[in-house]
């Protein structure tokens, strides 16, 4: 099975309210990436975190991780309506081959986030 | 600064039908990726290219369906033998590599429908 889940699966707010949305996770990870997907689009990459930080920050965006927790949240302040989109984490996890040196990324099923205007 | 296209954007076939997609990843980037995404499901990875190298297949990819990236550059995904669970969209992704933390760019998706 997938390692990421996100949690909520669907989340409603009003235009300039914080969203956050969750992401658990099973084993061990190198990083952990957060991707956005409008409705019948490809995904756009959002943000990065390693597995030795802890927080980071872009622009609205603030994502943090707990690896003892297994866990990571993405907060988007002052929501827009050009933010509904549906929101995915991926972790990494190493293909069959070590040596091939790759990660294979994991998505869960997303957080789907309509922000009302 | 192009990004990751795929061609086409949809597709409808008839079952049994063989169906190509390509993929054009961003240039300088050597890693390609395939997914495979069904709705309300997040995108499961598919199969992976260093170069022209094929290096990692899904067990979702049954024998129908065969991978190529023969100059190191563009891919194409075929379906053989179309079934109707072969409906979905299907990603391709590249990426330049660790130093980036893999950070895979996704193309638009071909949309899959399978009549």
């Amino acid at each position: 099975s997938q390692q990421g889940e996100e949690d909520p699966q669907a989340l409603s707010i009003q235009e300039g309210e914080n969203a956050t949305m969750n992401c658990s996770y099973k084993t061990s990870i190198n990083n952990l990436q957060w991707y956005r997907q409008n409705s019948g689009r490809g995904l756009v990459h959002l943000i990065l975190i390693r597995s030795n930080e802890r927080e980071k920050h872009s622009g609205r965006l603030r994502v943090t991780l707990d690896t003892s927790k297994k866990s990571s949240s993405l907060l988007i302040t002052a929501s827009r309506a050009a933010d509904t989109a549906s929101y995915f984490c991926a972790t990494d996890a190493l293909g069959s081959k070590p040596s091939y040196n790759f990660n294979k990324f994991y998505f869960g099923s997303g957080t789907k986030l309509n922000v009302k205007p | 600064d192009t990004g990751v296209s795929q061609d086409p954007r949809h597709k409808i076939t008839k079952r049994g039908q063989n169906v190509t997609f390509r993929c054009d990843p961003i240039s300088e980037h050597n890693r390609l990726y395939w997914y495979r995404q069904t709705l309300g499901q997040g995108p499961e990875f598919l199969t992976y290219f260093q170069n022209e190298a094929q290096l990692e297949k899904s067990r979702l990819l049954s024998d129908r369906f065969s991978a190529e990236r023969p100059k190191g550059s563009f891919s194409t995904l075929e379906i053989q033998r179309t079934e109707q669970g072969d409906s979905a969209m299907y990603l391709c992704a590249s990426s330049r590599g660790a130093l980036e933390g893999d950070t895979q760019y996704f193309g638009p998706g071909t949309r899959l429908t399978v009549l």
